[in-house]
């Protein structure tokens, strides 16, 4: 079946420009997770969806980032106001349970690159 | 703060040795622990899951223990072959899930 699937693949943008970035989680997952991955650094969690609840976005690193989740399903995680420093590969991942304890499986990512 | 560390770093080795990843936590407190590979501009694959119950798992020519008292969790790869090469990540369920930076394996033919 269908993987975890992310969009898009590569974004470029100019500092200070926002961004949306899209994941599509497992079909009928209903945990949903953001993770960022930095040159030389190990994944940083952002934020976690139950539903289209978000019980967890301790990871979000400041008011730039927020995120939303529709119909259970699809998910989109925006940049406003983008700064160098976010430049990243962003991971989408999903799991079918309510805990947050079972495997999650990861979409492919988004590169992006902030100039 | 649960933190999560993986040596080595990078690890080359022929093809056909055996060998071990290591990974350390220091809140022992964990639901599971997996470990993932990532392959260079790809997501992450779990390969295996250890619930806190658990000493260890088995899939192929992996082999994942967990040592929860000590903090330790080692993956075992048999017989390494040239497509083993990747970066593997172990990471913790706490809450959240909490990862090392991963160990860079190269396996030579």
């Amino acid at each position: 079946g269908a993987g975890v699937s992310q969009s898009p693949s590569n974004k470029v943008t100019e500092k200070g420009k926002d961004v949306e970035l899209r994941c599509d989680p497992i079909s009928g997952h209903t945990a949903l997770y953001w993770y960022r991955q930095s040159l030389g650094q190990g994944l940083e969690f952002l934020i976690y969806f139950q539903g289209n609840s978000a019980p967890d976005k301790s990871g979000l690193p400041s008011d730039r980032f927020s995120a939303e989740r529709t119909g259970g399903s699809v998910s989109t995680l925006t940049i406003q106001r983008t700064q160098q420093e976010d430049s990243a590969v962003y991971l989408c991942a999903s799991s079918s349970s309510s805990g947050r304890t079972d495997t999650q499986y990861f979409g492919p990512g988004t590169r992006l690159t902030v100039l | 703060k649960q933190e999560v560390t993986q040596i080595p770093a990078a690890l080359s080795v022929p093809e056909g040795e055996n060998l071990v990843l290591n990974c350390s936590f220091t809140d022992s407190a964990i639901y599971n622990l997996q470990w993932f590979r990532q392959d260079p501009g790809k997501g992450l694959t779990s390969l295996l899951l250890i619930q806190s119950s658990q000493r260890e798992q088995t899939s192929g020519r992996l082999n994942a223990s967990l040592d929860k008292s000590s903090g330790r969790s080692t993956l075992y790869i048999a017989a390494s072959q040239p497509g083993d090469s990747a970066t593997y990540l172990c990471a913790v369920a706490n809450t959240p899930l909490v990862f090392g930076k991963g160990t860079r394996l190269s396996v030579i033919a």
